[in-house]
Parts: structure tokens; sequence; C-alpha cells
């Protein structure tokens, strides 16, 4: 069946260092969808890409989608405390939508 | 802050218990589900409801029990669970277009079964 794979599964990062979480699929992606999930919170929905070769920016996030529409990752530059949480991908195939595992973003002071 | 409302934030219950998870949304979205999480797992589709009928049952046990009066709430009864059902319960809507719209999250259901 469909899966959606990501990595890494968790990310130790010094404040000021950069992060990148990456997402493979094995079949072709109507979409792509990103979300975050604070600690002990519930998962936020953070952009959706739909044209294959996309580029989008949210402040420090850039969010790219492959040119054949089967990878997709997620840039935070500078990171900051707030940005803890895990960072899931859910890619939309053949009939549902699939989340990856997640990455786990751990900040270093 | 989220638009979709969960009762109750927490649920103990015993495994001859008969409970329900509520949900609510006055977004007006068309689309409800029903996710569970385990910790540091993804949410994992249990239900889809898109103009108050079900439309995707994930091969869930029928001790829940999925239930949508109208297009803002949605209920999950549970009877019978097992302690392996221990999880997080989240709801979510998206507008009519299930397949191209974002999720909207509520504040999930923790939920032990003892």
């Amino acid at each position: 069946g469909q899966q959606v794979m990501q990595i890494p599964q968790y990310q130790h990062v010094q404040e000021g260092e950069d992060f990148t979480t990456y997402c493979n699929s094995s079949t072709t992606l109507s979409n792509i969808q990103w979300y975050k999930q604070r600690p002990g919170g519930h998962p936020v929905f953070l952009i959706q890409l739909v044209k294959s070769g996309e580029v989008k920016k949210q402040k420090r996030l850039t969010f790219q989608f492959g040119e054949a529409k089967k990878n997709s990752s997620l840039h935070i530059t500078a990171t900051q405390t707030t940005d803890v949480g895990t960072y899931f991908c859910a890619g939309l195939g053949d009939d549902k939508i699939i989340f990856g595992k997640g990455t786990r973003l751990h900040i270093l002071p | 802050d989220t638009e979709v409302t969960q009762t109750p934030k927490h649920l103990v219950m015993g495994m001859t218990n008969k409970k329900s998870l509520k949900c609510e949304q006055h977004m007006g979205h068309r689309a409800m589900y029903w996710y569970k999480q385990k910790a540091k797992k993804p949410p994992e589709l249990m239900f889809v409801y898109s103009y108050e009928k079900l439309s995707i049952n994930e091969s869930v046990p029928s001790r829940f029990s999925p239930e949508c009066p109208n297009s803002s709430l949605l209920n999950l009864h549970l009877h019978a669970l097992q302690p392996e059902d221990s999880a997080l319960y989240l709801c979510a809507s998206s507008s009519e277009d299930y397949y191209n719209s974002p999720l909207h999250f509520g504040n999930g259901t923790r939920l032990t079964v003892t």
C-alpha cells in the first residue's frame, strides 16, 4: 500500500541552527500538507502544497514539493525555542491522507 | 485556541463501561473525522463523515461507534474497550472538499482504559 516515509525521526539542534525534515512517498501525491504538534497539544495545519516544484515560505519556514510530487521538505531557518514540537507531513494519495511518522524537534538553548 | 471543541479533555473508563466522546465545530465544515493517536505516533484515521454520512471506516472494531447527529456535531460511542485502546482521540473537520482541504483538529480527549 501507499506509504509516506519521513526522516529524521528525531533532531536536536542548538537554538539558532537550521532544521530540515524530509518526506518521501512511494507513489505520486495529489498534494501534501504539513502539520506541527507541540508537546501535549494537537496537530495544527501549517501549509498545503499542490503544484509540482512548488515552494512556499512562512517567515522562517520554507516548504518545497518535489518535481515528481513524490517528496517534500520543511526547512526552518535559525530555530527558536518556540519551534519545539513534532512536524508531520501528510500526503494525499489515491483516496486518503497518509501521515508520515513525524520528526520530533528538540531545541538546545 | 481551536475552533473544534472536544469534550471531555480526559476520560478514565473501565473495560465494562459505556462512554461517549463529543466534538463540535461551527465553521460550516461538511467533513468531520475521528483520529486515534498513540504516544510518539502520527494520527491514525478511524472514521470520516461527509455531509453527515459515514464515508470511511478504517476497519475500526465495533466497540467504537461513531455518530453524526448534524453537520456541527460528531460523537464517538465507546463500549467494552481494551487497555490498548488508551490513546489521544482527536476530532477534526475540513471544508467540503475532503481531498484538498486542511484538517482542523480539536484539542483531543485523552482516554485511559483500566
